[in-house]
């Protein structure tokens, strides 16, 4: 079964450009997750998908970051525009039931 | 609100055994999981705990108590691969939300 899959791997830029992440999830899981994590620091809940619904984007700074899952599937992160303090990886998961998958991560280098 | 705690380093000695605690805070428990991240990959599920007890897996086991909002994580004859960190993560009823620990990093040392 193919995994989770992230693109960009890796990606740097400078402040106040604009950056987006691409996840596609293991076929059939309903659930899409976005975390942040920071270097030393647990992975932070962005923003949960239900299907192509949002269950939770409590923590996801509404005024420069965005997410979507058209048709249940695939979903894009934007963060717009990008401060320093953004620098981290950027992790997808997916699930059906309760265990997470991860993909492989953005690492994001905002100079 | 939700809070996790583990402590931020352990170190362990070949052969060996250790015991990663978490404590945690949540209002609506809906399930433990701990998840093993090597530096610079994503983390890989370990364990699953919703009932109160124990859960072997190979070398690896995880308790939990609800009532005290404890749970640990216990590694068996160590190897040096597992120098890892090791998160504790929580899940609550209403949306599902997983909310993760800091992790603790293990030193695996000869």
């Amino acid at each position: 079964e193919a995994g989770v899959a992230q693109s960009p791997r890796y990606k740097i830029i400078e402040k106040r450009q604009s950056v987006a992440f691409w996840c596609n999830p293991i076929s059939g899981h309903a659930t899409l997750y976005w975390y942040q994590q920071i270097l030393g620091q647990g992975p932070k809940l962005l923003i949960q998908f239900q299907n192509n619904g949002v269950v939770d984007d409590s923590q996801l700074p509404k005024d420069r970051f965005s997410a979507e899952r058209l048709k249940g599937v695939d979903s894009t992160l934007k963060i717009q525009p990008a401060k320093l303090e953004d620098s981290a990886v950027y992790l997808c998961a997916s699930s059906s039931f309760d265990e997470q998958f991860f993909g492989p991560g953005t690492r994001l280098t905002v100079l | 609100g939700q809070n996790i705690d583990q402590p931020t380093e352990m170190t362990a000695t070949e052969g060996a055994i250790v015991q990663i605690n978490c404590t945690y805070q949540t209002s609506g428990f809906n399930g433990l999981f701990w998840y093993q991240q090597h530096a610079g990959e994503a983390p890989t599920f370990l364990s699953y705990n919703v009932l109160d007890g124990l859960e072997e897996k190979g070398r690896f086991s995880s308790f939990l108590s609800r009532s005290k909002g404890y749970s640990y994580l216990l590694l068996k004859e160590l190897q040096m691969k597992d120098s890892a960190s090791y998160l504790c993560a929580v899940r609550s009823t209403g949306g599902f939300k997983t909310i993760f620990g800091a992790g603790t990093r293990l030193f695996v040392k000869a």
